[in-house]
């Protein structure tokens, strides 16, 4: 599986749009972009995910460079309850695949 | 999505001793894993458990440590047997109700070894 590599640590302010970047360069033809965050204390929660197009939900919009790279997730408005780490993980497609988690980005939102 | 259940939330437990944790899903899924999550680390698989075989071990770890169960769609076991304090953890079932679908966890069993 393709590796990922994020920031360690961000800060974004409450309201404001909180741009996490991953880059994972290595990324094959047949690779998702899955993100999910892990809250303190909980279980990882399952955000979007993505192969080639730009991807929106409820939750947070995933932009995905055309050469597949590297992409950002964003979270439009972020609240103190968005602070979490959050994991960019790329997986095959058509396959029992694993999700390997890295160290993730651990986002802290502030007043 | 699915939801997990899964027991006990938390024990403390003597070394040497084995713990037994059960994962319980509200609907029938294909998949199910076993995670690991050692203190201020990230999750690391254990393994994927297979309904009706034996299940799938990720390097570094080995059934006798880990034996897992899988009986039916819905339910699976992870034990954590002779247990030292290395094995102080949080231990998280996951499923995805069919491939390529995203995973959804538990909320985890924090394991401290005594």
């Amino acid at each position: 599986d393709a590796k990922t590599t994020q920031p360690t640590s961000m800060d974004c302010a409450e309201g404001r749009a909180a741009n996490l970047p991953c880059n994972h360069s290595t990324i094959s033809g047949n690779e998702y972009v899955y993100w999910y965050r892990q809250i303190h204390s909980q279980g990882p929660q399952y955000i979007i995910h993505g192969l080639k197009n730009n991807e929106t939900n409820e939750m947070a919009s995933l932009i995905i460079t055309e050469d597949r790279k590297s992409s950002t997730l964003i979270l439009p408005h972020a609240t103190l309850r968005d602070t979490a780490v959050y994991y960019c993980i790329v997986r095959p497609t058509g396959t029992a695949s694993k999700l390997t988690f890295g160290t993730g980005t651990r986002l802290q939102v502030t007043l | 999505s699915a939801v997990i259940s899964q027991k006990p939330s938390r024990d403390i437990c003597q070394r040497g001793t084995s713990l037994t944790i059960q994962c319980q899903v509200d609907s029938q899924v294909t998949m199910m894993f076993w995670y690991r999550q050692q203190p201020g680390q990230s999750l690391t698989l254990i393994a994927t458990a297979n309904q009706g075989s034996e299940a799938t071990y990720e390097s570094g770890f080995v059934i006798d440590k880990f034996p897992i169960s899988r009986p039916n769609l819905t339910f699976s076991t992870l034990t954590v047997s002779n247990m030292s304090p290395e094995d102080s953890s949080i231990y998280l079932c996951s499923v995805e109700e069919a491939r390529d679908t995203e995973a959804f966890f538990g909320q985890g069993t924090r394991l401290t070894v005594v």
